[in-house]
């Protein structure tokens, strides 16, 4: 089972919102990610965890807040975002923060901020 | 800078008409090169892993193969199912000999299959 179950599917949400995005996977990988894609371009990492402890932070401003309560869950919280924020957010996983090993992609959270 | 570049942008092909993409790379050392099939508002569906030069895999009508500086996706008398966004992403060595679990994409290729 290659599954990265992520939640919701869509979201709409004000400039002055707080919200969740949530993501989880059962395939027992040790690193995990959120990446950040524009309409016709190409995924962009955001966060990388390895064993549940941040690991790369590619400079996204702080109205992005990562957490990840263990090796299976991974939550994205946001804060007061911008228009320019809306985009499909992705979550994958791998084996472990070793690298060389695949990426497994969960179906994406679209997000419009109004 | 780790960087990748596709081309075609855009692909159109009758059904049954064998094609390739191409996915040139700049890496300073090369762990892994991947292959991504998107369909539209869908996440990155895995396809291919390369670690080396000659390298070569196979999954139903797709063939991936690698050299040192590009990999090609061959396509096979391909389907309509076959149409999507082919990305191709490589992951690099960092500091010291470890690697990261970054993937740095290329813009993709957006393949259309006629009937």
């Amino acid at each position: 089972d290659t599954e990265v179950t992520q939640t919701p599917k869509h979201l709409v949400m004000g400039m002055t919102n707080k919200k969740s995005l949530k993501c989880e996977q059962h395939m027992g990988h040790r690193a995990m990610y959120w990446y950040k894609q524009k309409a016709k371009k190409p995924p962009e990492l955001m966060f990388v965890y390895s064993y549940e402890k941040l690991s790369i932070n590619e400079s996204v401003p702080s109205r992005f807040s990562p957490e990840c309560p263990n090796s299976s869950l991974l939550n994205l919280h946001l804060h007061a975002l911008q228009p320019e924020d809306s985009a499909l957010y992705l979550c994958a996983s791998s084996q472990g923060y070793g690298g060389g090993t695949e990426a497994f992609f969960g179906q994406g959270t679209r997000l419009t901020v109004v | 800078e780790d960087q990748v570049t596709q081309s075609p942008e855009a692909l159109r092909l009758q059904e049954g008409e064998s094609s390739s993409l191409n996915c040139s790379y700049t890496v300073s050392g090369l762990r892994g090169l991947f292959w991504y099939r998107q369909d539209p508002g869908k996440g990155p569906e895995f396809l291919f892993t390369l670690y080396s030069a000659g390298e070569e895999k196979e999954k139903e009508r797709l063939k991936a193969t690698l050299t040192k500086k590009e990999s090609f996706l061959h396509i096979t008398a391909p389907k309509p199912e076959d149409s999507a966004t082919y990305l191709c992403a490589v992951q690099a060595f960092g500091a010291g000999g470890t690697s990261y679990g970054k993937l740095t994409f290329g813009q993709g290729t957006i393949l259309t299959v006629h009937p």
